[in-house]
């Protein structure tokens, strides 16, 4: 299982767009990068999930570079309600495989 | 838009006790997971679930554990003699298993204190 190094904690404004790298330099030509927000006291819900290149939907884009080593979560013009715990999480996409959480990067957008 | 629920929302029981946390997953989901986060800690994989029978479960999930799904709706984990350290947040999820989308749909979660 590839393991997964992301920034303990980030601290944003409202409007602004927040950028959370995740490396995971041991990655699998079999895994897919996922990402999933969790509030306080609720489950985690899935945000985005890529193979390489781009990908992008109504809640945020994610960049991987053609090494696959890294992946860049951005959410763009944050809000309050955006501050929560970002978790990258790298696997095979196999069905019924377990998500294996680390421990996430701390994002508190202030006003 | 389906989502996966649990009950209760907060469970307090007494060391040594019995409990039961249920979870109701999306009804046309395959795979069913129990997943814990301590207080402060990340999220933990206990067991996952399909076709009726355990898949896959952690090392945390020993013999006080167990998982049912009794009627094709519900899905359970029992607790058979509750500890202190199984105080925790217990989450359910569900997920389709036909599709390539690899998302999970987590419930609410049910906060387990043992005192």
């Amino acid at each position: 299982l590839a393991k997964t190094t992301q920034p303990i904690s980030m601290d944003s404004y409202e409007g602004q767009e927040v950028n959370i790298t995740c490396s995971h330099n041991n990655i699998a030509t079999n895994d897919y990068i996922t990402w999933y927000q969790q509030f306080p006291s609720q489950g985690p819900r899935f945000i985005i999930q890529g193979y390489k290149t781009k990908v992008t939907n109504e809640v945020a884009s994610l960049f991987i570079p053609a090494d696959r080593k890294s992946s860049t979560l951005s959410l763009p013009r944050v809000s309050l309600s955006d501050t929560a715990v970002y978790y990258c999480l790298v696997g095979d996409k196999a069905a019924g495989n377990k998500l294996t959480f680390g421990g996430g990067t701390r994002v508190l957008v202030k006003p | 838009e389906p989502e996966v629920t649990q009950t209760p929302s907060h469970q307090v029981t007494q060391m040594g006790q019995e409990v039961i946390l249920r979870c109701v997953p999306i009804s046309n989901h395959l795979y069913f997971y129990w997943y814990r986060q301590i207080l402060g800690q990340k999220v933990e994989f206990l067991v996952s679930f399909y076709n009726n029978e355990i898949s896959e479960k952690s090392e945390i999930f020993d013999d006080q554990f167990s998982v049912e799904r009794p009627d094709g709706s519900n899905f359970t984990l029992k607790i058979r003699s509750t500890k202190l350290e199984d105080s925790a947040m217990y989450f359910c999820a569900s997920r389709v298993g036909r599709t390539v989308l690899d998302e999970q749909y987590f419930g609410p979660g049910t906060r387990l204190t043992v005192t």
